[in-house]
């Protein structure tokens, strides 16, 4: 079965840095391309980074790009979201997500809150 | 990057009745693969999105037949045959081309 499991959110300050991890298992991580996908509070999906399976391809949302960095570790089967110069507006929860495309495999998410 | 456009915004249906989503995409989000990758995803409430179609027409697994995609180039649609009260939440569309686009949703409730 495949499993997703996000942590690292909370409470950070504007400006400030969070990494979020996102836990693979019950497929080859490997060999599987990975997203991260937000979700706004009260609002839509926002699709915001993908990184291929070789990680040497990366695709970033114009709203994170300079500010994000996916990367992943294969010999922890971990997914990883480097969130640098954090806004309001970067307050969500945050799914990691199996897929290039994202497709149907999401985790639980985890909540990142901006503020002072 | 490509533009997703749903309507209704919102819509009321009764138990048993059929329902119908429009999604437009500002482009086609055909590849050059020869795939058109637009998805439907159901949000429902307090839960995690879970894909109901893939690549327009494909349901995913354990998606119950009631629910079918349809539509090409520019003009999708997410056809429910027959509603039921575990069909609520908010529908979106979504094209797979990079940068990946959702549309607004639809908010789907039972009168």
């Amino acid at each position: 079965e495949v499993q997703l499991l996000e942590s690292g959110g909370g409470l950070v300050q504007p400006g400030g840095s969070l990494r979020l991890s996102c836990a693979a298992s019950g497929f080859t991580f490997s060999t599987s391309d990975m997203s991260w996908v937000r979700q706004g509070p009260g609002k839509g999906l926002e699709w915001i980074s993908a990184i291929s399976a070789s990680s040497g391809n990366t695709h970033y949302a114009d709203s994170v790009k300079g500010r994000f960095t996916i990367s992943r570790d294969i010999s922890k089967s971990t997914l990883y979201l480097q969130m640098n110069s954090l806004r309001a507006e970067d307050t969500a929860v945050y799914y990691c997500a199996k897929g290039w495309r994202i497709g149907g495999y999401w985790g639980q998410g985890t909540l990142v809150a901006v503020s002072s | 990057d490509i533009v997703m456009t749903q309507t209704p915004l919102s819509l009321s249906v009764t138990p048993g009745q059929p329902a119908s989503i429009s999604c437009k995409s500002s482009q086609s989000p055909l590849d050059s693969d020869g795939k058109t990758y637009l998805y439907w995803y159901l949000q429902k409430p307090g839960q995690t999105p879970q894909l109901l179609i893939y690549e327009v027409s494909s349901r995913f697994s354990g998606v119950p037949d009631r629910f079918s995609g349809s539509g090409s180039g520019t003009d999708f649609t997410l056809k429910i045959s027959r509603v039921e009260a575990e069909d609520v939440g908010v529908y979106y569309c979504m094209q797979g081309i990079h940068p990946l686009t959702f549309g607004g949703g639809t908010k789907v409730e039972i009168k």
